[in-house]
């Protein structure tokens, strides 16, 4: 079954308008959590490194005022979107895992994400 | 910096073709690799992994070799399905922090 679950799974709202994505590890605590971004057909970009009780490491050229993150518990990271525009739609998933040498991360289902 | 080319998509093949999706990093140091797959609209699954050369990852007849010497990991399977349709990524981490690094992905199309 799923081990990260990531909520909600599609999202359509208006531009100027805040959105939050959470993603929950189910059955095993996650320090670390990651945010990626995916246009269509292209690979997953990494946003950020997602780092429990203290502040997000972003990648280079992504806006830490825009993609705002917070992982306040083992078990819960969320991104929020703020004051999305029609640029921001995107597909954006989450992982968690991947600690110990070679273990795999486990990756969310995904947001759908849809600014009109 | 380390990176991860897989061969273009998309990849259309007929039921029970042989299949093989070329994977090549460039690694400052000695990653685990990984294969996923991405079906439509939905999040990635791990295929199979290698934590060091010559390691075989194998799972649901998918095989990856971790080359060394060629710097590869390629996907192979012998016979597949309709249902394998999917995107597939390799990606390769480190045991820091388990960033993974993506190639761009190859689109396999099986037809019946």
């Amino acid at each position: 079954g799923a081990v990260v679950s990531q909520h909600p799974s599609r999202v359509i709202c208006k531009s100027g308008t805040s959105v939050k994505i959470e993603c929950r590890s189910l059955d095993f605590q996650a320090t670390t959590m990651f945010w990626y971004r995916q246009f269509p057909k292209q690979s997953l970009m990494l946003m950020a490194t997602s780092n429990e009780g203290s502040k997000a490491t972003y990648e280079q050229g992504v806006e830490k005022d825009k993609f705002l993150i917070n992982h306040a518990s083992l078990t819960l990271s969320t991104l929020t979107v703020t004051s999305a525009h029609p640029e921001d739609s995107s597909f954006y998933i989450c992982s968690a895992g991947g600690d110990g040498f070679g273990q795999p991360q486990h990756f969310g289902d995904g947001t759908r994400l849809s600014i009109l | 910096g380390d990176s991860v080319t897989q061969m273009e998509g998309p990849v259309t093949l007929s039921e029970e073709a042989f299949l093989t999706i070329n994977c090549t990093y460039t690694a400052t140091g000695y990653p685990s690799l990984f294969w996923y797959v991405q079906y439509p609209g939905e999040g990635l699954q791990l295929l199979l992994k290698a934590t060091k050369a010559d390691d075989k990852g194998s799972n649901k007849g998918f095989e990856a070799t971790y080359r060394k010497e060629t710097t590869s990991f390629h996907l192979e399977k012998g016979s597949v399905q309709v249902s394998d349709s999917a995107v597939y990524f390799c990606a390769l981490s480190y045991n820091q922090g388990g960033k993974l690094i993506f190639g761009q992905g190859t689109e396999l199309s099986v037809k019946p």
